[in-house]
C-alpha cells in the first residue's frame, strides 16, 4: 500500500480556506485517494475520493496533479466545527484494506 | 438512516480478563471492519470479514479472534487483557468488496478499559 504523508497540524480561522496537502510518491496505478474526517472519541467519517484532476462535493474538493504523487483537500470557508483530524488513505478500493497514516490535526479558531 | 452499530459503548476490565464486542453493520453490507485506535493514536486496522469469511488481517494480536456471523454481524473477542488493550474499538462496514467505492461507515466505537 502507498505510505502517505500529511502534515501533523494546521491552524486556520473561521471562514478561511483550508488546503492539507497529502505526499503519496509510490501510488499504484490502481489507488484511490480517500480523505476521513474524525472527531474525537467518534469513528471517521468520509469525505471525499479522487482518483485524477479535480473533485467536488458539497463539504470540499480534491485536487490530483497529473503525476498524481500528491492530493490536496481542500476545505472552503471552515468553521470551528471543522476542527478535526484529517487522514489522506491510499489504496485500490475494493480490493485491499484502507490503512490510517498520521492524520492532519486541523484547529480552527474563532 | 441505519447507521452501523456496536456494543458495548464502554467496558472495563480486569487484566487477564475477556471481553467481547459487537458490531451490527449497515443493512445489505456485508462486510465488516475492525480498527483499533489507542489513546492519542491513528486507527490500526486489526481485521476484515467479507461473507462471513477473514479477508484482511491486520496487526490484531494472537490473544484476539473475530468472526462474521450468517446475519452479517461481528464479534471481537479478547482474551487475556493486558493494559495496552485499552483503546477505542471501531468497527466499520461497507458494500462488497470489488464494487464498493471505498467508503467505510464507522460506527461510534466500544471503548475498552483494561485496569
Amino acid at each position: 500500500l502507498a505510505k502517505t504523508t500529511q502534515p501533523i497540524s494546521m491552524d486556520s480561522y473561521e471562514g478561511q480556506e483550508v488546503n492539507i496537502t497529502c505526499s503519496h510518491n509510490n501510488i499504484a496505478t490502481n489507488d484511490y485517494i480517500t480523505w476521513y474526517q474524525q472527531f474525537p472519541s467518534q469513528g471517521p467519517r468520509f469525505i471525499i475520493q479522487g482518483y485524477k484532476t479535480k473533485v467536488t462535493n458539497e463539504v470540499a474538493s480534491l485536487f490530483i496533479p497529473a503525476d498524481r504523487k500528491s492530493s490536496t483537500l481542500s476545505l472552503p470557508r471552515v468553521s470551528l466545527s471543522d476542527t478535526a483530524v484529517y487522514y489522506c488513505l491510499v489504496g485500490d478500493i475494493g480490493y485491499s484494506t484502507l490503512t490510517f497514516g498520521k492524520g492532519t490535526m486541523l484547529l480552527v479558531s474563532p | 438512516a441505519a447507521g452501523v452499530i456496536q456494543s458495548p459503548r464502554h467496558l472495563i476490565k480486569e487484566k487477564r480478563e475477556t471481553a467481547t464486542l459487537k458490531c451490527y453493520p449497515i443493512p445489505r453490507h456485508d462486510t465488516v471492519y475492525w480498527y483499533q485506535q489507542g489513546p492519542g493514536q491513528d486507527p490500526q486496522f486489526l481485521i476484515s470479514f467479507y461473507e462471513k469469511m477473514q479477508s484482511d488481517k491486520g496487526s490484531i494480536p494472537d490473544r484476539f479472534s473475530a468472526q462474521q456471523f450468517s446475519d452479517y454481524h461481528s464479534e471481537l473477542n479478547m482474551s487475556s487483557l493486558e493494559l495496552g488493550d485499552s483503546a477505542l474499538y471501531f468497527c466499520a462496514s461497507s458494500l462488497e468488496r470489488g464494487v464498493n467505492t471505498g467508503e467505510l461507515f464507522f460506527g461510534e466505537g466500544s471503548r475498552l478499559t483494561v485496569l
